[in-house]
């Protein structure tokens, strides 16, 4: 079975260090997402990427943050300079399409910014 | 913007129980609510979603039920097992078929099957 894939699982970076983040969604998907979930809150939306541009983005996705889909199959999130406040898990995610609502989430990158 | 408040935020039941999760959710143009499973060192999986046009779902041990009146969704677990422990998420997206899919996430519930 199809599954979104990312890398790496786990990222160590020092404040102020740029980092990124990889992700291989299903192969036929057409819409893409990032989301992160910080230690014992809530998954929360960062950004979604359809027809190769930004569709929707959330407050959290600043000037710091960007995507980009560089070839057929990856799709990155880039964090220029580092928060401590980055930490968290950053998960990506795809759909489909058309009549089909169903995200389909990787196993997602743990960043520890230090 | 939309808001997902789930409860409990822990669930301890005996195998062979059944477990219910609730969500609420705020804003009445939602219209798609997504159900997902996480497991340690996993990504969230979907185990079963629900469309605002159905009150209804079900898959074997599975099922969830939509209240639109009272903008509320449940998770409903029978016959559990022990491999059913993990933390369980609801959702919900805003006007799918108009929007790009944008899931509101409710806090998470960490179930535990005792065998």
């Amino acid at each position: 079975e199809p599954e979104v894939t990312q890398t790496p699982s786990h990222q160590v970076t020092q404040m102020g260090q740029e980092v990124i983040l990889r992700c291989v969604p299903i192969s036929n998907h057409l819409y893409f997402y990032w989301y992160r979930q910080i230690l014992g809150q809530k998954v929360e939306f960062l950004v979604s990427f359809y027809n190769n541009e930004i569709s929707e983005k959330s407050e959290i996705f600043d000037d710091q943050f960007s995507v980009e889909r560089p070839d057929g199959s990856n799709f990155t999130l880039k964090i220029r300079s580092t928060k401590l406040e980055d930490s968290a898990m950053y998960f990506c995610a795809s759909r489909r399409g058309g009549s089909s609502y169903e995200q389909y989430f990787g196993p997602g990158t743990r960043l520890t910014v230090t | 913007g939309e808001n997902v408040e789930q409860h409990p935020s822990t669930l301890s039941v005996q195998e062979g129980d059944s477990a219910v999760i609730k969500c609420t959710y705020s804003d009445s143009a939602s219209n798609y609510f997504p159900w997902y499973k996480q497991e340690l060192g996993k990504g969230p999986q979907l185990i079963i979603d629900i469309r605002s046009n159905v009150g209804e779902k079900k898959d074997q041990r599975i099922a969830v039920t939509l209240n639109k009146t009272a903008k509320h969704f449940s998770l409903h677990i029978t016959e559990t097992q022990p491999e059913d422990s993990a933390v369980y998420f609801c959702a919900s997206i805003i006007g799918l078929g108009t929007s790009y899919g944008k899931l509101t996430f409710g806090q998470g519930t960490i179930l535990t099957v005792h065998p």
